[in-house]
């Protein structure tokens, strides 16, 4: 199918365990991000790529890791899963045109306990 | 650095009432982009409006209109003759030409809540 997509769409994990959140697009965009949406702050950038091989850090990247060795593969690592990375992790995708909005996954629901 | 506020965390009115979100943003780019997205109970993210710096004209799209105004930094979203299946949390976001118009992601506002009651 094409578009972008996330797994897993729910997730439950312990405290100290590490955790891959993966991101698919099929439209070979340069672009992806990462974003984590939380009661009372919106969306918030964690990591971005602008290429294969190319990221950068967002906003809130402690205590992420990611990778892009495939264009159309982002994902996202959480090395020691804590409490407060309790969140709904969104991934985009983004052509690199000005005249194209952010095209976003189904999120993924992580509950740490 | 760029910043949007929504000041409204949660408006709650009875259908067929007309809405006006809130949305101001802080830049120093003079060329940015400006956009609406709607999240619905589901959970997903669906896009509404992408507008850029140098369009001031006010946009229409059946009951949704959308008022810019860059004297007051404003971006604002106005839904007539609300409907039930608009209530959603309504989300509004910048990107900067100077990052690409968007190689640098989205900055979201927190978000306005919108209950529209039968």
């Amino acid at each position: 199918d094409a578009g972008i997509t996330q797994s897993p769409r729910y997730k439950i994990t312990e405290t100290g365990r590490q955790v891959t959140l993966m991101c698919h697009q099929t439209w070979s965009h340069s672009y992806m991000f990462w974003y984590r949406q939380d009661l009372g702050h919106g969306l918030r950038l964690i990591y971005y790529s602008a290429a294969a091989d190319i990221t950068d850090k967002g906003e809130v990247p402690d205590g992420y890791v990611v990778s892009r060795s495939k264009t159309e593969n982002f994902p996202l690592t959480l090395e020691s899963a804590t409490r407060s990375q309790t969140s709904v992790y969104f991934c985009a995708s983004w052509g690199g045109d000005s005249i194209y909005e952010q095209y976003f996954g189904p999120g993924t629901r992580l509950t740490v306990t | 650095a760029q910043k949007v506020t929504q000041a409204q965390t949660e408006i709650s009115v009875v259908e067929k009432e007309d809405v006006t979100l809130d949305c101001v943003y802080e830049t120093r780019d003079t060329t940015y982009y400006l956009f609406w997205y709607k999240q619905p109970p589901s959970g997903e993210l669906v896009f509404l409006i992408r507008r850029n710096s140098f369009d001031e004209q006010n946009e229409i799209s059946g009951r949704y209109s959308w008022n810019f105004q860059k004297s007051t930094s404003s971006f604002n979203f106005t839904i007539t003759a609300s409907q039930v299946v608009d209530s959603a949390v309504y989300f509004c976001a910048l990107s900067e030409a100077g990052s690409g118009g968007g190689a640098d992601g989205l900055t979201f506002g927190k978000g306005t809540h919108l209950i529209i009651q039968p």
